[in-house]
């Protein structure tokens, strides 16, 4: 099942620029798109999200485009700093048929390392 | 700020035995999700609950598996006979209402089955 991808494993940035993490998914009934951020031996956290009748999300240094007819999500960071080196994984949601919550759909996530 | 607990951090367990994850969820908070992480894997999806009942469940799901909510605070992850490939780590989290999207994990705990 890889609905939700994130293509790159790791990304490396100098402190200070611009870290740009990618997300691809395939089901278009998709309507709700997050980014958690991971570090090793805790639970994700949450750092953003965007409805899909948005293209863009804005939250400090942090800025989540949609690009719905490419099915694409980007997480934008700057600038980078040493404290966002983590996995940070994309995760998508849908409206369920239930009466319950929805379940997330979670990318493989990507290893950042900011460098000084 | 509020936050998900989870009790054990680590469990190790020899196989066939049961086993009970605990997750204290953020007070006001009505949907809860277990999901699970095998290493070097992505982050599954295994069951959702609310009003004392499942709403969703995936494949990974089966009757090994079972949630309950058993005191009105503590959520409870129950699996009857660990198999080697349970081994992983389990994450609860919780959101206070179905039309908020997001979820809150807590920070899991580390299951080994030998």
């Amino acid at each position: 099942d890889q609905q939700v991808k994130q293509n790159s494993p790791s990304l490396s940035v100098q402190e200070g620029r611009i870290s740009i993490l990618n997300c691809d998914y395939t089901n278009s009934m998709f309507d709700y798109f997050l980014w958690y951020k991971k570090y090793p031996a805790e639970g994700p956290t949450f750092l953003i999200s965007i409805s899909s009748i948005k293209d863009k999300n804005e939250d400090g240094r942090f800025t989540v485009f949609l690009n719905k007819s490419a099915k694409h999500l980007s997480l934008h960071i700057v600038p980078s700093q040493p404290g966002d080196s983590a996995v940070y994984f994309c995760a998508a949601s849908r409206k369920g048929v239930t009466g319950g919550g929805n379940k997330l759909t979670f990318g493989t996530g990507t290893q950042l390392k900011v460098e000084l | 700020e509020p936050e998900v607990t989870q009790t054990p951090s680590h469990q190790v367990t020899q196989m066939g035995q049961e086993v009970i994850l605990r997750c204290v969820p953020i007070s006001n908070h009505l949907y809860f999700y277990w999901y699970r992480q095998i290493l070097g894997q992505k982050v599954e999806f295994l069951v959702s609950f609310y009003n004392n009942e499942i709403s969703e469940k995936s494949e990974i799901f089966d009757d090994q598996f079972s949630v309950e909510r058993p005191d009105g605070s503590n959520f409870t992850l129950k699996i009857r006979s660990t198999k080697l490939e349970d081994s992983a780590m389990y994450f609860c989290a919780t959101t206070w209402d179905r039309s908020s999207e997001t979820q809150y994990f807590g920070p899991g705990t580390r299951l080994l089955v030998l």
